[in-house]
């Protein structure tokens, strides 16, 4: 089946560790996107690619980081640098920027 | 500022009633609004999507409408089902710049038996 996959579903993590967010979609499509969303608060941008090897910093980049070595997988690290990591994160793609985004089923990351 | 305001925050119906789901946005230059449909602990699903010179958008139960001019959307929602209890979430694209989507931060949604 096309879609867009995230793992693990439910993630925690202890303080001062990193943690990699898995994200992989066969939808061919060029542009991926890390999201997080708190509760009370709409959606806000961590990362974007538009294409392989290319990633920019959204609106709240700062503490994690990414990769973008194949079109179809665009991983999320939360380093020990993020103060307050404890949120669900959401991937999404779509097949060029700024056209409709498909998102993943969610990653939910705790720190312990 | 690029910004996207829906209400009620939450919202409580019994099954079977219609609603209607509010959404102010100030996003410039505009291009598109999305209403996407999100489950608890879920991803967010498409509903809909109007681009500025479309007024109505019919999904099924759901339908979408778009004032371009007073920059207001609203999601109505006929004959709830339990299936419907989620949070809504109202998403304006500016159509200029990169990767602008702004998301609202949705109207959660209870449909009681």
């Amino acid at each position: 089946d096309g879609g867009i996959t995230q793992s693990p579903k439910y993630l925690f993590r202890k303080e001062g560790q990193n943690v990699t967010l898995s994200c992989e979609q066969n939808l061919n499509h060029d542009a991926m996107y890390w999201y997080r969303q708190d509760p009370g608060q709409g959606l806000r941008l961590i990362y974007y690619s538009q294409i392989v090897n290319d990633f920019q910093k959204g609106d709240i980049a700062e503490g994690y980081s990414v990769s973008r070595e194949k079109k179809e997988s665009f991983p999320l690290t939360v380093t020990s640098a993020q103060k307050n990591p404890t949120a669900f994160y959401l991937c999404a793609s779509s097949p060029q920027e700024n056209t409709e985004a498909f998102f993943g089923q969610g990653t939910r990351l705790t720190v312990v | 500022k690029n910004q996207v305001e829906q209400s009620p925050q939450s919202l409580i119906i019994l099954e079977g009633k219609n609603c209607t789901l509010q959404c102010n946005y100030t996003v410039s230059p505009f291009s598109n609004l999305r209403w996407y449909k999100q489950d608890t602990g879920r991803g967010p699903v498409s509903l809909t999507i109007m681009t500025f010179s479309e007024n109505t958008k019919s999904n099924g139960r759901y339908t979408a409408t778009l004032d371009a001019d007073t920059k207001q959307s609203s999601l109505h929602i006929t004959a709830s089902q339990l299936s419907d209890s989620a949070s809504y979430i109202c998403v304006a694209q500016a159509a200029s710049g990169t990767y602008k989507y702004i998301f609202g931060t949705g109207t959660r949604l209870k449909v009681l038996a």
